[in-house]
């Protein structure tokens, strides 16, 4: 059974502090490995979608990078803001999404 | 903007009862699929679909049944609620096999 597998699963930071999470894969069967945000009371949203080794992708203060090889994708936030606050998810790209359990941020002002 | 909409936001729900799932997305995505997600384990496949007509079954298939006879709605089937039936669950659709899946709402159920 494939597992992904994400850590930490809940981080709590101030206002302006920039942090990072880890997502872990198994690499064989790649595929594609995507970052997803989930704000309470709304649908998932996904961030990016990264399928070459040593991928690095950007969004306003978001980025991942992607590691094929040793099988993980870091999650960077420079400068969080409160409206950052969600459970981040990462999925592995099979033929099927297969979801970690995420990491859920909670950033205080 | 790409819409996935479910029938409900919440749902309550007999042990025994039949209760369908309904989900439509408007922007003529091949591939649609069911989710459950539970505190602490994540958003687990249930089924998905390929094309009309077309299902496969995801990781945990026990206990539900799907359909699609149009192209735009996907629906979940649970033949006879039972109480670890209660859950969220989250419809999705995507363009192609790798891409981004965009997601629905999601239903609440309740099953008592």
């Amino acid at each position: 059974i494939l597992n992904v597998e994400q850590s930490p699963q809940s981080l709590h930071v101030q206002e302006g502090d920039s942090t990072n999470f880890t997502c872990s894969f198994p690499s064989s069967n790649f595929y594609a490995l995507h970052w997803y945000r989930w704000e309470t009371a709304k649908s998932p949203e996904a961030l990016f979608v990264m399928t070459l080794n040593g991928d690095e992708k950007k969004k306003g203060r978001i980025s991942a990078t992607l590691n094929t090889k040793e099988g993980y994708s870091y999650l960077y936030i420079k400068g969080s803001q409160p409206e950052d606050s969600a459970t981040y998810l990462c999925a592995m790209n099979t033929d099927k999404l297969i979801f970690g359990t995420g990491t859920r941020l909670q950033v205080f002002p | 903007d790409v819409k996935v909409t479910q029938s409900s936001r919440y749902l309550v729900k007999r042990t025994g009862e039949k209760v369908f799932l309904e989900c439509v997305q408007d922007m003529d995505h091949e591939n649609m699929f069911w989710y459950r997600q539970d505190p602490g384990l994540g958003l687990r496949l249930i089924y998905f679909s390929y094309d009309v007509k077309m299902k496969e079954k995801g990781d945990i298939p026990e206990g539900y049944s799907v359909s699609r006879e149009k192209k735009e709605r996907f629906s979940l089937i649970l033949e006879s609620a039972s109480t670890n039936q209660t859950s969220m669950y989250l419809c999705a659709s995507s363009l192609g096999t790798s891409g981004e899946q965009y997601f629905g709402p999601g239903t609440r159920l309740t099953v008592t």
